[in-house]
């Protein structure tokens, strides 16, 4: 276990759905990072969040949004889902957001689109 | 990640050989991480290095970082079947979010 926990495991939805998927960091990360892990794309950066706020963006679509809660746990919404969506989603943690401190990843939630 | 280039993107070795992945970056590095993954399950972190020349091992596996030539390398040494998995690098570009290589699957056989 690393600390970092991801629900649900795994998901099943059709298209033009909307879904969450929640992510508690390990006990004192304030970063939480989401990232999309595909067959053709591998692990893509979307977005992360420090202490409630967004810090960096990177290949998130329009139709994703994430926010962090006061609990520092944060929710990432997949809407008007697409089959291409379908994906390992994981969530990371750590203390910083910037410098060396590392990343702790969570088992991530398998979301297939049918 | 057009950032992270990792070569080889696939290796197959028999169990007990030495093997050594590459991870070279296009930017300018605020450290190097290396994560190994099982198909399908989370990320496991390995190492992380920060300053040119340094140099980390983890029971069999060591990794060095070149920061002139931006790369780094991972080397497995008598590798076993347990070492099977995708290794993927990661560098912390902006000194902030992390971005990875497409990742080199490791098949070790018995």
């Amino acid at each position: 276990d690393s600390g970092v926990t991801q629900t649900p495991k795994h998901l099943i939805t059709a298209t033009g759905q909307r879904v969450t998927l929640r992510c508690s960091p390990r006990s004192g990360d304030l970063s939480v990072y989401w990232y999309q892990q595909s067959l053709d794309q591998g692990l893509q950066f979307l977005i992360q969040y420090y202490n409630g706020e967004e810090r960096a963006k990177g290949n998130i679509l329009e139709r994703f949004s994430a926010q962090q809660f006061p609990d520092l746990h944060s929710e990432l919404n997949l809407s008007s889902l697409e089959l291409g969506d379908s994906a390992l989603y994981f969530c990371a943690s750590r203390f910083g957001d910037r410098g060396g401190y590392g990343y702790t990843f969570g088992s991530g939630t398998r979301l297939t689109v049918v | 990640s057009q950032e992270l280039e990792q070569s080889p993107q696939s290796l197959i070795v028999q169990e007990g050989k030495n093997l050594t992945i590459n991870c070279t970056s296009s930017k300018t590095l605020y450290g190097l991480y290396w994560y190994k993954q099982k198909y399908g399950e989370g990320l496991i972190f390995l190492m992380m290095l920060q300053k040119g020349g340094e140099e980390k091992s983890h029971e069999k596996i060591t990794a060095k970082l070149d920061e002139k030539k931006q790369q780094s390398s991972l080397h497995i040494t008598a590798s076993q079947p347990s070492h099977a998995g995708i290794y993927l690098c990661g560098a912390g570009y902006n000194n902030n979010d992390m971005r990875f290589g497409a990742g080199t699957r490791l098949t070790v056989k018995p």
